[in-house]
């Protein structure tokens, strides 16, 4: 059975710094992992999306890895901003290919100014 | 173009009733999820349709259904309220069935059960 781990579950940073969130997940044998933001009370937005043939991908400030064989995945948030305050969750297929998804947690982060 | 759309934002009920949720999905998008989140949790998968057939149901009781329609919209159904069931509710869609595609999610119901 798949599990999602997610820590730390809360994080508070000053504003600049360079962040890594962390994700693992027990079943490597996943298509692909993706990485969402929840403001709080709101739904999910989609921020990365990296397939199991992937080693990394790039959007904007955000930049995601995925090993696969150490059921690791880690999004690094370059100059953290205050308005990156959110919770970030990561996400993986229950087993291969399937459409359901399992969620961490999620980890609260919270960018001080 | 507009994103997964919700209806309604917030809804409060009383235990033992029903309730409908709405969900729209991107349009192009035939593959339609629903996940419900507690305060505190990543969100768990309810149900998974595709072309208006159920492709994948999570571990809840028989109270919770659901359909999708031929505009690729869909419905979910919660009989005999419980507290609970108090949660917000999430829809998904993605172009197509399977998890190669990116899943998109709307802004949620926010259910309270009294």
């Amino acid at each position: 059975k798949q599990e999602v781990t997610q820590i730390p579950a809360a994080l508070s940073v000053p504003e600049g710094e360079n962040l890594v969130l962390n994700c693992s997940f027990t079943d490597s044998a996943i298509y692909n992992l993706q990485w969402f933001r929840q403001d709080p009370g709101k739904g999910l937005t989609s921020l990365l999306l990296i397939q199991s043939s992937q080693r990394e991908q790039t959007s904007g400030r955000l930049n995601a890895s995925l090993d696969k064989s150490s059921g690791r995945s880690t999004l690094y948030i370059a100059a953290s901003q205050p308005g990156d305050s959110a919770t970030y969750l990561c996400a993986v297929p229950t087993q291969g290919g399937s459409e359901k998804l399992v969620f961490g947690k999620g980890m609260k982060l919270t960018v001080n100014p | 173009d507009a994103g997964v759309t919700q209806s309604p934002t917030h809804l409060i009920k009383t235990r033992g009733q029903h309730v409908t949720l709405r969900c729209s999905p991107i349009s192009g998008h035939k593959s339609v999820s629903w996940y419900q989140q507690v305060l505190g949790q990543g969100p768990q998968f309810i149900f998974q349709y595709y072309e208006k057939e159920e492709r994948g149901r999570g571990n809840f009781p028989d109270r919770f259904s659901a359909r999708q329609f031929p505009n690729y919209s869909s419905e979910l159904n919660v009989n005999a309220l419980l507290l609970g069931d108090s949660a917000l509710y999430l829809c998904a869609s993605r172009v197509t069935s399977g998890a190669l595609y990116e899943q998109y999610f709307g802004p949620g119901t926010r259910l309270t059960v009294t």
